[in-house]
């Protein structure tokens, strides 16, 4: 069964830090990969997502991931975090086929210090 | 374009109750998808409906029971409602592909239940 782990339900970061949060995926098919990020009281919106071609991709907000298959990974990173972007993160491996459920990570409550 | 809408955005149930949920899709979306949503257990899937067909199915005892009507909108709905189903539900649109399910969130449903 696919499965997916978030490292670290809680990462907080100084603003002008780097942005690292960590996805593992479990597939014996590389899956189609996707970050959303939920700002508070709010519903979730796509940050950016991986199908295939290039491994790093880029997202909204100067985010971006690296799809890196032998490590099974799809971290998330940005290279200096603002205070807007304090919110939650969830990454989604994605199965294609009949059954596209997406299959959700418990999420990365990112908190962005001054 | 509109985004995805949910009525109401709050709702507070007694237990034993029963709940009415609304989504209007993304115009052209024919695909909706429901979540619920806990700090505990993140996003976890409930259904999925398209050209008013239940697709996809989670792991949700039978008091929770959706449809689609023909234009794309859904309801959801729960029927004897226990304290554990507060939670924020979520509705998510989308145009079906090949290469993976980008999702369009609604801003969710908060339902207590006291």
């Amino acid at each position: 069964a696919q499965s997916v782990t978030q490292l670290g339900s809680h990462v907080s970061v100084s603003e002008g830090a780097l942005v690292l949060l960590r996805c593992n995926y479990s597939s014996s098919v590389p899956p189609y990969l996707f970050w959303y990020v939920q700002y508070p009281n709010q519903g979730l919106q796509l940050l950016l997502k991986y199908t295939t071609g290039a491994t790093l991709v880029k997202g909204i907000n100067g985010f971006e991931a690296e799809f890196k298959k032998s490590e099974t990974s799809f971290h998330l990173t940005k290279p200096s975090a603002h205070m807007s972007d304090a919110a939650e993160y969830f990454c989604a491996p994605h199965r294609a086929g009949n059954n596209r459920k997406l299959i959700w990570g418990l999420g990365t409550s990112l908190a962005v210090n001054p | 374009k509109a985004g995805v809408t949910q009525t109401p955005r709050y709702l507070i149930k007694t237990r034993g109750q029963q709940v009415t949920l609304s989504c209007s899709p993304i115009s052209g979306h024919r695909s909706v998808s429901w979540y619920q949503q806990t700090p505990g257990q993140g996003l976890q899937f409930l259904f999925e409906y398209f050209s008013e067909t239940q697709r996809n199915k989670g792991n949700f005892p039978g008091r929770f029971s959706g449809r689609q009507f023909s234009n794309s909108r859904s309801e959801m709905n729960v029927s004897t409602l226990e304290l554990g189903d507060s939670a924020l539900y979520l509705c998510a649109s989308s145009i079906p592909g090949p290469r993976g399910n980008e999702q369009y969130f609604g801003p969710g449903t908060r339902l207590t239940v006291t």
